[in-house]
């Protein structure tokens, strides 16, 4: 059991660039889990998906986020035309299912500049 | 949909102390986690404390779960103790929220030596 793994870790990108997170959940676990957190706030929810069904978007991703799960995997967060507002910490988190233990990666820190 | 509010907001202690923080629910959850944020934003998790009473070293942690409320008791602080301690809940089936945690606004605890 390595964790859960995001990469990049850092990502510096100019305002109205495309930016790609990558998010490699425990193996066995089903669901993955998307949050997004800025300076002094805890996590908000994004997404997550049941295998590879994306079951939930929140309020919060607009038409420019898109997140997919190919297979059932890994999970990729897209974010088009990248705003000064998207900057923020991006966290990725796995669990075995409903109501069970969930464990996060070290986070993705993006800086639109 | 649920709502999560964690006391106090700052802590500030001495090496040595123990300290009490608390975190109140609006609805019935059937997950809840007690994450410590290090400095470089990964959320360690500390306790999946649904309902009950779970101690870990110097740390434990108290679920009411008939009255919405847990509890997270750090005992003899150390400075490796500061960061950022967060509470997540996820309710129960047919809640809303239900299927993802939801987080407080976090309790920020300084050790001093």
């Amino acid at each position: 059991d390595t964790g859960v793994s995001q990469d990049p870790r850092h990502k510096i990108t100019k305002r109205g660039q495309n930016v790609t997170f990558r998010c490699d959940p425990i193996s066995e676990h089903n669901r993955l889990y998307w949050y997004r957190q800025t300076l002094g706030q805890g996590p908000e929810f994004l997404t997550y998906f049941q295998n590879e069904a994306q079951l939930e978007k929140s309020r919060l991703l607009s038409d420019r986020f898109s997140a997919e799960r190919p297979k059932g995997s890994f999970s990729t967060l897209e974010i088009q035309r990248t705003e000064q507002g998207d900057s923020a910490m991006y966290l990725c988190a796995s669990s075995r299912g409903y109501g069970t233990e969930a464990f996060f990666g070290q986070g993705t820190r993006l800086t639109v500049v | 949909g649920i709502q999560v509010e964690q006391s106090p907001p700052d802590l500030i202690l001495q090496e040595g102390a123990n300290s009490t923080l608390r975190c109140n629910f609006s609805d019935s959850v059937n997950n809840l986690q007690w994450f410590h944020q290090n400095p470089w934003g990964q959320l360690i998790n500390l306790f999946y404390i649904p309902s009950g009473t779970k101690q870990n070293g110097r740390l434990s942690a108290t679920t009411v779960a008939t009255e919405r409320y847990s509890l997270l008791y750090i005992s003899s602080s150390q400075t490796t103790d500061s960061g950022v301690y967060f509470c997540a809940v996820e309710p129960n089936a047919g809640g809303t929220s239900y299927g993802k945690l939801t987080f407080g606004q976090g309790t920020i605890l300084t050790v001093h030596p």
